[in-house]
């Protein structure tokens, strides 16, 4: 059964730390992305990466950075958490192709 | 950036009814793909239709794809509880397979 796990379901950060959101696949997915939804504005994209060490930027970066240093892995860094980066956080991979996306249960992150 | 749209954004009917979703998109596409998210969940892939494909079934789904409208539907039918969630339609872009933008959903309840 495939997979994608993240490191928490729920998470509550004072403004101005770092945070940090793991994601893991056991899926041998090329692709990984990182997004946030929030109410009524769907799913966006953060950052995404298509291979190991490579990233692309999605259309809400600001904020945040990732790293990619191994395929299964992908985390997401929150430099210094603001309130505004409260948010439901979704962790999903692709293969290449069809590239549709298996995606983890999400981290609710709570900003105080 | 392009995005698919849903309409409507939200939907109840009876249980046993069929319960049909429209999704339009901008820009042209390699492939349409649809989600279901379960209140407080990941996103789980249903179906993906090519941008060659006229219509596809999976079970009670049936997804139809109009690329000179630039608009797919998704219609569930005889539907079930279970079948309460947000549903999603997912474009890619025709350079970045990879990459796939998320509309802002249908939230579908369904009533005993």
């Amino acid at each position: 059964d495939v997979k994608v796990t993240q490191s928490s379901r729920y998470l509550v950060k004072r403004t101005g730390e770092k945070v940090f959101l793991e994601c893991v696949q056991d899926m041998d997915h090329e692709n990984m992305f990182w997004y946030r939804q929030d109410p009524g504005l769907g799913l966006r994209l953060i950052y995404f990466s298509y291979d190991v060490k490579m990233k692309e930027k999605g259309d809400i970066p600001e904020g945040y950075s990732v790293s990619r240093e191994k395929k299964e892995r992908f985390s997401l860094i929150l430099e210094s958490a603001s309130t505004n980066q409260t948010s439901m956080y979704l962790c999903a991979s692709s293969s290449r192709d069809p590239g549709w996306q298996y995606f983890g249960p999400g981290t609710r992150l709570t900003v105080t | 950036s392009q995005q698919g749209e849903e309409d409507p954004q939200a939907l109840s009917i009876q249980e046993g009814e069929n319960a049909t979703m429209n999704c339009s998109y901008k820009t042209s596409i390699n492939n349409l793909q649809w989600y279901r998210q379960n209140s407080g969940r990941g996103l789980v892939h249903l179906i993906l239709i090519r941008s060659n494909e006229r219509e596809k079934h999976s079970g009670r789904l049936r997804v139809t794809l109009d690329t000179s409208k630039k608009s797919s539907s998704l219609l569930i039918t005889a539907s079930r509880a279970a079948d309460t969630a947000s549903y999603f339609c997912a474009t890619d872009a025709y350079s970045s397979a990879s990459k796939i933008i998320f509309g802002s959903g249908t939230r579908l309840s369904i009533r005993p």
